[in-house]
């Protein structure tokens, strides 16, 4: 009963280097996303996916990128990590359709 | 474009008084409309949905939002507030004729005061 599970759950990276995050349901979803929620803003849109092997960019895709090889999995890559990446970043699945569930987040701050 | 407003960026409320939570959107068509809850370091949490019929529409832990076309909107309310429900609550919004994703508004912090 898993859900979405996303990891890490925190992570702190000196300017210019790489990560990725990872995220994972076990519902079957078709749709998945990534988000950044930074204070003041709400949640913000990076890229989503509505289906393995597919992607687009959200409202805030710069300096992002995301692979989906397996239904299940989504993958959030940062290549040259910035001050301005600092943030939460939330994973969410859905249905054609329906509501969103989330992970508990992965909190990153960039110095 | 589709949108969604939370005019408040925090609501104070004494336990046990009622309490509301502002909503408005804008969308093309007809809307599918949620309610969700962070907790402190959480994930976002599903309380509830419109999807058609009935306009009162009834959640998790007590909450219920009502749907107004006329007045685009949906409020989430309480009857009686808890000091459990001082939390982050996000109003998000689809057109249901769309395959688009959901557009969160930008969070009511509530606060719930013994």
């Amino acid at each position: 009963n898993a859900g979405v599970t996303q990891t890490p759950k925190f992570r702190v990276l000196k300017t210019g280097q790489s990560m990725t995050l990872l995220c994972a349901q076990d519902m079957n979803h078709e749709y998945m996303y990534w988000y950044r929620q930074d204070p003041g803003m709400g949640l913000r849109l990076i890229h989503y996916s509505v289906g393995e092997g597919t992607t687009a960019k959200g409202e805030v895709p710069d300096g992002y990128n995301v692979s989906r090889l397996k239904k299940q999995n989504f993958l959030l890559g940062l290549e040259s990590a910035a001050p301005s990446q600092t943030s939460v970043y939330f994973c969410a699945s859905s249905r054609t359709g329906g509501g969103y569930t989330f992970g508990s987040g992965t909190r990153l701050t960039v110095v | 474009a589709q949108s969604v407003a939370q005019p408040e960026d925090q609501v104070n409320v004494a336990e046990g008084n009622p309490l509301t939570v502002k909503c408005t959107y804008s969308v093309s068509g007809n809307p599918y409309l949620f309610w969700y809850v962070q907790y402190p370091n959480r994930g976002l949490q599903f309380l509830l949905k419109y999807i058609t019929g009935d306009n009162l529409v009834k959640g998790s832990y007590g909450f219920e939002a009502e749907f107004n076309k006329s007045q685009t909107s949906f409020h989430l309310k309480k009857p009686s507030a808890l000091v459990s429900d001082s939390a982050l609550y996000f109003c998000a919004v689809r057109d249901r004729g769309s395959q688009g994703n959901l557009i969160f508004g930008k969070g009511t912090k509530l606060s719930v005061k013994p």
